[in-house]
């Protein structure tokens, strides 16, 4: 894999469901693999950086857990709420600089 | 909470104009980012300033160029913008030393 690829392009989830949804990265020379929530009509906002294999992060209701040796990050929310609703943003970079590679992002809606 | 605050929400232009896009932060950061984001593509990268008075070539800078005079601004122009420059326009910072990126709310813009 070359570039950053999110799964599913976007999905429709009911109020209280659990979902999640794939980043899929490059993971050679793999050094960091960020998530960001943008939600309508306001800035990406970070959720998550990690950097080792086996990383799991939580942040409340969301969380997430990176392979690096399969080039793979899922992104867990449990017991979804329409506040979740926004488009998350995955992306990675291979050394210590600053460029980010970025995914397309999947776009979440809770149909409450 | 560190703040980046770009000068328009939206902007309609028409063909031929020059373009001037400003984007401010307040956290004394030394890198400043600027994307365009298209639907089904992930952020892209223009052109990014590691120092005042720096600046370097993204992944698509073609129609583009930057300036910055001060820490703080950061700013992308459109020398004639074109209709494929239609896009949202999104800045970031981050401090030396770090991956995480603090965004704008984003411009978009219409070219006619």
């Amino acid at each position: 894999i070359l570039n950053v690829e999110q799964s599913p392009q976007s999905l429709h989830v009911q109020e209280g469901d659990s979902t999640n949804f794939t980043c899929s990265f490059p993971s050679s020379n793999f050094y960091a693999l960020h998530w960001y929530r943008w939600e309508t009509a306001k800035s990406p906002e970070a959720l998550f950086v990690m950097t080792l294999n086996g990383d799991e992060k939580k942040k409340g209701r969301i969380s997430a857990t990176l392979n690096t040796k399969e080039g793979y990050s899922y992104l867990y929310i449990k017991g979804s709420q329409p506040e979740d609703s926004a488009t998350y943003l995955c992306a990675s970079s291979r050394d210590s600089n600053y460029q980010l590679i970025w995914g397309a992002g999947t776009k979440l809606i809770i149909k409450p | 909470d560190v703040k980046v605050t770009q000068s328009s929400r939206y902007l309609v232009k028409r063909t031929g104009e020059k373009v001037f896009l400003e984007c401010v932060q307040d956290m004394d950061h030394e890198n400043m980012f600027w994307y365009r984001q298209d639907p089904g593509l992930g952020l892209r990268l223009i052109y990014f300033s590691y120092d005042v008075k720096m600046k370097e070539k993204g992944d698509i800078p073609e129609g583009y160029s930057v300036s910055r005079e001060k820490k703080e601004r950061f700013s992308l122009i459109l020398e004639s913008a074109s209709t494929n420059q239609t896009s949202m326009y999104l800045c970031a910072s981050t401090t030396q030393g770090r991956q995480t990126q603090y965004f704008g709310p984003g411009t978009r813009l219409l070219v006619l």
